[in-house]
């Protein structure tokens, strides 16, 4: 089992570039979400999805675009990184139980806006 | 709304020391979950434990245990006979289940580390 997979795993972007982390789960989970982690500040949510077709904003969505075509895929992306996006970001999922369930994480990705 | 206080910024004990992490919750549910994770250096996060509100029965799995109480709001964690595989990164994270059932709010996380 693959479990959650985060792509890349490290990347440098330019101020103003674009581009999309990717992330995949193979454990037909319903619920996907996108966290960021930065120093002193724990895992702050930007955006999550119920199931395909529903997604919604979280703490901290500004600067972020998501998408939910598919059950597995759950892809986060930046519209014109800022320095301010410098992170990194960890994607999660978890099933449907009547209550909360552990969440399941990908590696991460180290993002560093310059 | 809610909040996570995690007041231990970084704990540093020797090998075979107990460890003890506090954290805080704040919320104005009756009904909620608390969880721990560890992020070891790595930079995964691994599930330790999920806990609702209607349990306050603590809990011991091998050298980790949990302490429970509502009337302080408190969801603290102690490692018994700390190793140096213990060294991680542990957050302690609320939800509040329901229509939010996918959203953790963290504390800042303590750093242990454990020195041989």
């Amino acid at each position: 089992n693959a479990g959650v997979t985060q792509t890349p795993k490290f990347q440098v972007l330019k101020t103003g570039q674009s581009m999309t982390l990717q992330c995949a789960q193979d454990m037909n989970h319903e619920y996907m979400s996108w966290y960021r982690q930065d120093p002193g500040m724990g895992l702050r949510l930007i955006h999550y999805s119920v199931g395909a077709g529903i997604t919604d904003q979280g703490e901290v969505p500004n600067g972020y675009n998501v998408s939910r075509s598919t059950t597995e895929d759950f892809p986060l992306r930046l519209l014109s990184a800022a320095p301010s996006q410098t992170s990194v970001y960890f994607c999660a999922s978890s099933y449907e139980a009547g209550w909360p369930t552990e969440a399941f994480f990908g590696q991460g990705t180290r993002l560093t806006v310059v | 709304a809610q909040k996570v206080t995690q007041a231990q910024t970084e704990i540093s004990v020797v090998e075979k020391e107990d460890v003890t992490l506090d954290c805080v919750y704040e919320t104005r549910d009756t009904t909620y979950y608390l969880f721990w994770y560890k992020q070891p250096p790595s930079g995964e996060l691994v599930f330790l434990i999920r806990r609702n509100s209607f349990d306050e029965q603590n809990e011991i799995s091998g050298r980790y245990s949990w302490n429970f109480q509502k009337s302080t709001s408190s969801f603290n964690f102690t490692i018994t006979a700390s190793q140096v595989v213990d060294s991680a990164v542990y957050f302690c994270a609320l939800n509040l289940g329901g229509c939010n059932d996918y959203k953790l709010s963290f504390g800042a996380g303590t750093t242990v580390t454990v020195r041989a």
